[in-house]
Parts: structure tokens; sequence; C-alpha cells
């Protein structure tokens, strides 16, 4: 089971970009690294998923480093409305998701 | 619109009243799960069914019980609720119980048990 760590918060500025790096030693072959986005008293939200190297949308960039033991979110020109707390999960491609905990996850908070 | 519907969004009720919690996707999805939020302990899985009749434990399935009976319908059972079960409760469902299947989730149900 690959444990995931994120920085607890971080700050932010309307129009700025954010990065949320996710560290995860011990992530397996199979595993592949996914990103959700909770609002209060909503249901997470997936934003992107990926295996290695770069994953673009039209809401963020993931970017994977070849040892795989991290992951970053980047999140282009945020406003207010992407004050939430981001999760990153690791999963394996083979087995049911139960081995994908939630942590605590990253709380952004974008001020004026 | 694809979407998984919880029932009720907000319920109150007492210690020992029997509820259950609604919870439907119409998406096909095989893979549904049960979470509880509470403050300063993140997203806890309560029970998940990989598909129909198939169902299995978290990390936190004391006082509750579950069903799979169809693939839209999942729902979570309180048989005796008892005050610490007062929490946010989400459902979730994904095409498959895989990690590269993203989850979708309901809009929550908060419960009181008074």
């Amino acid at each position: 089971l690959a444990k995931t760590t994120q920085p607890i918060s971080m700050d932010s500025y309307e129009g700025q970009e954010v990065n949320i790096t996710c560290s995860h030693n011990n992530i397996a072959t199979n595993d592949y690294i996914t990103w959700y986005q909770q609002f209060p008293s909503q249901g997470p939200r997936f934003i992107i998923q990926g295996y290695k190297t770069k994953v673009t949308n039209e809401v963020a960039s993931l970017f994977i480093p070849a040892d795989r033991k991290s992951s970053t979110l980047s999140l282009p020109r945020v406003s207010l409305s992407d004050t939430a707390v981001y999760y990153c999960l690791v999963g394996d491609i083979r087995r049911n998701n139960n081995d994908m905990r939630f942590g605590a996850g990253t709380r952004l908070t974008v001020k004026p | 619109e694809a979407q998984v519907t919880q029932n009720p969004r907000y319920l109150i009720t007492v210690t020992g009243k029997k509820l259950t919690v609604t919870c439907s996707q119409n998406m096909n999805h095989e893979y549904m799960s049960w979470y509880r939020q509470d403050p300063g302990l993140g997203l806890r899985q309560i029970y998940y069914s990989m598909n129909v009749e198939v169902t299995d434990k978290g990390d936190v399935p004391e006082g509750y019980k579950v069903s799979r009976k169809e693939k839209r319908n999942f729902p979570l059972i309180l048989e005796s609720p008892s005050p610490n079960q007062t929490s946010l409760y989400f459902c979730a469902s994904s095409l498959s119980g895989t990690g590269d299947t993203a989850q979708h989730f309901g809009d929550g149900t908060r419960l009181s048990i008074l």
C-alpha cells in the first residue's frame, strides 16, 4: 500500500500558479496517481490522473518524475473558487481501490 | 446526466432508530463504496462493493450494514444508530475497482444521531 504525504495547507493569491506536491515513496509498478478536489460539505471531485511523465487537461496538469516517487498537481492562474482541499491517491490497476486511502489532503486557500 | 444520488441529504434522528441511506448511480458502474468524513479524520471507507452481491468491509465497518442486490443501488443501513455515527456520509462509484478509474461521489448525507 503506497502511503502518500502532502502539505497540510497552502496559501496563494488569485492569478498565481499553484503547485501541490505529493510524496509516494513506496509506489508500485502498477499504481496510478489520482488527484481529487473537495469543497466544504461536497463530495470529492476527480481532477486528473496519470501514470508517468505529464498529463494535462482543461483544469490542471500533473507532473510525474521518472522515479514516480512524487507527483505535482499544477493549477494555473487560480481563482477564489479554487479554495478547497486537494487529495492525492495512489492505486493499483489490478487490485480493488480499497487500497487507496484518502489522507488529510492539502487545504488550499486562495486570497484576493 | 451522470450522477450518484444519495438520500436523504440531511437527517436528525435518535439513538437506536434504524435508518437507511440510499445511494444510486446511473453510470452502470461496477464498484460502489461508502465513506464517512469527520473533522480531523478525513474520509474513511466504511464498506465497498466490487459488483452485485459482492461486498466487503472498509476501514470502519462497525455499526453499519450494506447490500448490493442491484448494480445501481448500494444502501447503507444503520440498524441501531449511536451518537458516534453522527457524521457526513458519501457514496461513491467507479467503473471498476482499480486504481486507474476515477470515483464519482454523491453530494453527501449529513446524519445527526441524538
